[in-house]
């Protein structure tokens, strides 16, 4: 199964732009991209998924690199209530398996 | 919509003793998935079913580990004997189908002493 690499902290100012990076080179051709969330005391919460092309939800973006080496999560806006341990994730198409490593913890100053 | 239901929320036993651990997925979701979290770790598949067939089992310990989905619909998954080391969050989820997107429940966390 393909591993991924994410930093195991990171700090943004509340109302900026964060940029969470994952980093996940040995991909294969039908690996899809997942991020997940996790909240203080609760169970992980999906984000967003792709396969090759950058995508946009109510609650981010996922922008692929062109040699689906890494990605980023991109949350506009940070606030207060996005504080939690972001999983990047792979899985191949039809098993859906996930495989969690340690994520990133983000924390949000006000 | 109610999500993914588990109980209890909390749980403390003595070593030793057996534990049981209930999930309640979406309704009409056809996959449910058990995994464990330990503390500062991400969460670790235990086991996935496609409505009442477990699929991949094969990070489940089997010596002390059960996990049964009757009709297909609610899951229990038990310990017995549990140890010290089985001290951990356990969550469960459920997803429409595989490769769609999995809803997590609050998990129940599990204190061995």
């Amino acid at each position: 199964d393909a591993k991924t690499t994410q930093p195991n902290s990171m700090e943004s100012n509340e109302e900026e732009p964060v940029h969470l990076p994952c980093n996940h080179s040995t991909i294969s051709g039908t690996d899809y991209i997942h991020w997940y969330r996790q909240l203080p005391s609760q169970g992980p919460e999906y984000v967003i998924h792709g396969l090759t092309s950058n995508v946009n939800n109510r609650m981010a973006s996922l922008a692929i690199a062109e040699d689906r080496k890494s990605s980023t999560l991109i949350l506009h806006r940070a606030t207060l209530r996005d504080a939690a341990v972001y999983y990047c994730i792979l899985s191949k198409a039809g098993t859906y398996k996930y495989i969690f490593g340690t994520g990133t913890r983000l924390k949000v100053l006000a | 919509e109610a999500g993914v239901v588990q109980s209890p929320r909390y749980k403390i036993i003595e070593k030793k003793q057996p534990v049981a651990f209930w999930c309640n997925p979406i309704s009409g979701h056809n996959t449910l998935y058990w995994y464990r979290q330990n503390l500062g770790q991400g969460p670790e598949l235990l086991i996935r079913y496609e409505n009442e067939e477990a699929v991949d089992d094969s990070q489940l310990p089997k010596d002390r580990f059960s996990a049964e989905r009757l009709k297909g619909v609610d899951s229990t998954l038990k310990i017995q004997p549990a140890e010290l080391g089985d001290s951990a969050v356990y969550l469960c989820a459920s997803s429409l189908m595989v490769n769609t997107e999995a809803f997590f429940g609050q998990g129940t966390r599990l204190t061995v002493v």
